[in-house]
């Protein structure tokens, strides 16, 4: 099955500073990687996702990139604020025999100094 | 409120019990995912069901049982409960199947067994 590896697992910034998370993909047929910002007590809540078939996405202070042929993408968050704090999640669908499989990252806790 | 309700917030239960955790999806939605997010793990997607038909297994336990219902509802039903099943479970509903845009977390509901 799919296996999604998210790097680092911590991560702290200063406020106005940028922040990368990666993720890595083994399953070279998934074709759509959401990520999620978790705040404390709450669900995870999507922010940004990619399809396979584009490269780069961006909405306001946060892109998303996709290298198909190295399985591998990431999150930017620029002019990062105290807000932006929370646990990030990576994901990868799944397709055919595994449509409707979702699989998440481990996460990452990112802290942004004020 | 992001339309997906999870009941109980919160269970604590003892070790052999067996509990009950309800979704009740976002109106219009017919699909529903379960997820468990234990400490320090990320999330470990379980099962989905479509329009009460299950359509999707992850990693879930014999002991982990789950349906949904006419009116779209879903419970998942944890039984001979054990310590290692505390741990944060989400529900997650969207519009279709493969619905990649309308993928929504409840707030979860934190089980803990002593």
């Amino acid at each position: 099955g799919e296996n999604v590896e998210q790097h680092p697992s911590t991560l702290s910034v200063q406020e106005g500073d940028s922040a990368v998370i990666k993720c890595t993909y083994s399953d070279s047929a998934s074709n759509y990687f959401p990520w999620y910002k978790q705040e404390l007590g709450k669900g995870p809540q999507l922010i940004i996702d990619i399809r396979s078939n584009v490269g780069e996405k961006k909405d306001q202070r946060i892109a998303v990139t996709l290298n198909k042929t190295a399985k591998h993408f990431s999150l930017h968050i620029t002019e990062t604020q105290p807000e932006d704090s929370a646990v990030y999640f990576c994901a990868a669908w799944g397709v055919g025999a595994n449509a409707g499989k979702s699989t998440f990252g481990d996460g990452t806790t990112l802290t942004v100094k004020p | 409120d992001s339309g997906v309700t999870q009941t109980p917030k919160h269970l604590i239960t003892a070790t052999g019990q067996r509990v009950t955790l309800r979704c009740s999806p976002r109106s219009g939605d017919l699909s529903v995912y379960w997820y468990q997010q234990s400490l320090d793990q990320g999330l470990q997607f379980l099962i989905q069901y479509y329009n009460g038909e299950e359509r999707a297994k992850g990693n879930i336990l014999e002991r982990f049982s789950a349906q949904q219902f006419p009116d779209l509802h879903s419970e998942l039903n944890l039984s001979s409960l054990e310590l290692g099943d505390s741990a944060l479970y989400f529900c997650a509903s969207s519009a279709k199947l493969g619905d990649f845009y309308g993928y929504t977390f409840g707030s979860g509901t934190r089980l803990t067994v002593v």
